[in-house]
């Protein structure tokens, strides 16, 4: 079965710094992998999806992951934290083409001037 | 373009009531998914529906139901509230690509049942 475990429920940084939030996948396929972010009061946002080919793939707003078959990890990045950046983020996970999307708990970052 | 629209945004409902959520895609989508997402947890999958049937279904019992009409808007259907269906219900929109399709979610609707 499907499962996403997202290392670090609240990750703290500071304006300008590196981001690195953790997503790990459990699959029997290579699979659809997403990040989300949704802000307060709102619905999610898709920030960055790997379906096949580049590993590394880039998002909006500066964000990037990269797909590790061998780690069964899809981690983001972004190289320097905006203020903008806080917000709820979702590592997401589906096997097949018609299966349900799994989400993970969830990653609240909050960025510190 | 508007992206996809949810009704009512807020809702109070008593145990053992029912409600009704509803959903418009973003235009030219044609396939409408239906996420729970309780307080500080990630959305949980509870249906999907694709040329107004039910194409994949998470575990969720029976009281939820839905449908999908010819216009490829949607209802979400809760019978029996109980307690614990208080969360934030999500919309997700998508055009069928064979696997490939982003989904594109409304801003919820936020149900509190006391």
């Amino acid at each position: 079965a499907q499962s996403v475990t997202q290392l670090g429920s609240h990750v703290s940084v500071s304006e300008g710094a590196l981001v690195l939030l953790r997503c790990n996948y459990s699959s029997s396929v290579p699979p659809y992998l997403f990040w989300y972010v949704q802000y307060p009061n709102q619905g999610l946002q898709l920030l960055l999806k790997y379906t096949t080919g580049a590993t590394l793939v880039k998002g909006i707003n500066g964000f990037e992951a990269e797909f590790k078959k061998s780690e069964t990890s899809f981690h983001l990045t972004k190289p320097s934290a905006h203020m903008s950046d806080a917000a709820e983020y979702f590592c997401a996970v589906k096997e097949t083409s018609y299966d349900k999307v799994i989400f993970g708990p969830g990653t609240s970052l909050s960025v510190i001037p | 373009d508007a992206g996809v629209t949810q009704s009512p945004t807020h809702l109070i409902k008593t145990r053992g009531q029912q409600v009704t959520l509803r959903c418009s895609p973003k235009s030219g989508h044609d396939t409408v998914s239906w996420y729970q997402q309780a307080l500080g947890q990630g959305p949980q999958f509870i249906f999907q529906y694709y040329e107004e049937e039910e194409r994949q279904r998470g575990n969720f019992p029976d009281r939820f139901s839905g449908h999908q009409f010819p216009n490829y808007s949607s209802e979400l259907n809760v019978n029996a509230l109980l307690l614990g269906d208080s969360a934030l219900y999500l919309c997700a929109s998508s055009l069928d690509m064979g696997g490939e399709e982003t989904q594109y979610f409304g801003p919820g609707t936020r149900l509190l049942v006391l």
